[in-house]
């Protein structure tokens, strides 16, 4: 079965200082991972795709299959960077996803 | 361009009954998905609907039905709503073609069942 977990239910760092937030799956075919935000009083949007390979707002995520693991990290938190965190995986080109529990971010000035 | 949008923002219904929500997709966009996200939980897949079919569907009994129109549009509806079934719905639209483009989401139609 697939399933997401996101160990942390909320991280706290300061401003300034790296931030890693964990997520691991399990999934047995190849798997297409997502990343999406929600910033407060926000509706639920894609922050980043494995399969592009691309960095948003600073952030960056490295699909590791042999670990399962799909960590979104960012070398400087921001303020703003505060937001609940959702790992997901699709199971179907970027559809039908199964989401983690979400980790809230919490950027301390 | 026009968003997701979903009606109504809230709403309280009794155990027993049966509810409705609506969901206007995002121009452009031909597939809609229903998720189900309660309280302190990540949104949990319902089903999705292309081509005004079902084309995929979560772990959530036969009681939650849906529907899409021709427009896109699409409805969800829940009915011997139980208590667990209180939550946060929403609903996302994408286009079929734009694979891993992820969606579009709503802001979601909070449902209290009491």
């Amino acid at each position: 079965a697939q399933r997401v977990t996101q160990p942390e239910k909320l991280l706290s760092v300061f401003k300034g200082a790296p931030v890693e937030l964990k997520c691991n799956y399990s999934y047995s075919g190849s798997p297409e991972l997502f990343w999406y935000v929600q910033y407060s009083r926000q509706r639920l949007q894609l922050l980043l795709r494995h399969i592009s390979r691309e960095s948003i707002k600073g952030f960056t995520a490295d699909l590791n299959k042999g670990e399962t693991s799909f960590h979104l990290k960012k070398p400087f938190a921001q303020e703003e960077d505060s937001a609940m965190y959702y790992c997901a995986l699709s199971r179907d080109y970027g559809q039908n996803f199964v989401f983690g529990p979400g980790t809230r971010l919490s950027v301390l000035p | 361009e026009t968003g997701v949008t979903q009606s109504p923002t809230h709403l309280i219904k009794t155990r027993g009954q049966q509810v409705t929500l609506r969901c206007s997709s995002q121009s452009g966009h031909n597939t809609v998905s229903w998720y189900q996200q309660a309280l302190g939980q990540g949104p949990q897949f319902i089903f999705q609907y292309y081509r005004e079919e079902e084309n995929g569907r979560g772990n959530f009994p036969p009681r939650f039905s849906g529907l899409q129109f021709p427009n896109y549009s699409s409805e969800l509806n829940v009915n011997a709503l139980e208590l667990d079934d209180s939550a946060l719905y929403l609903c996302a639209s994408s286009h079929a073609r734009s694979y891993n483009y992820g969606y579009t989401f709503g802001s979601g139609t909070r449902l209290t069942v009491v």
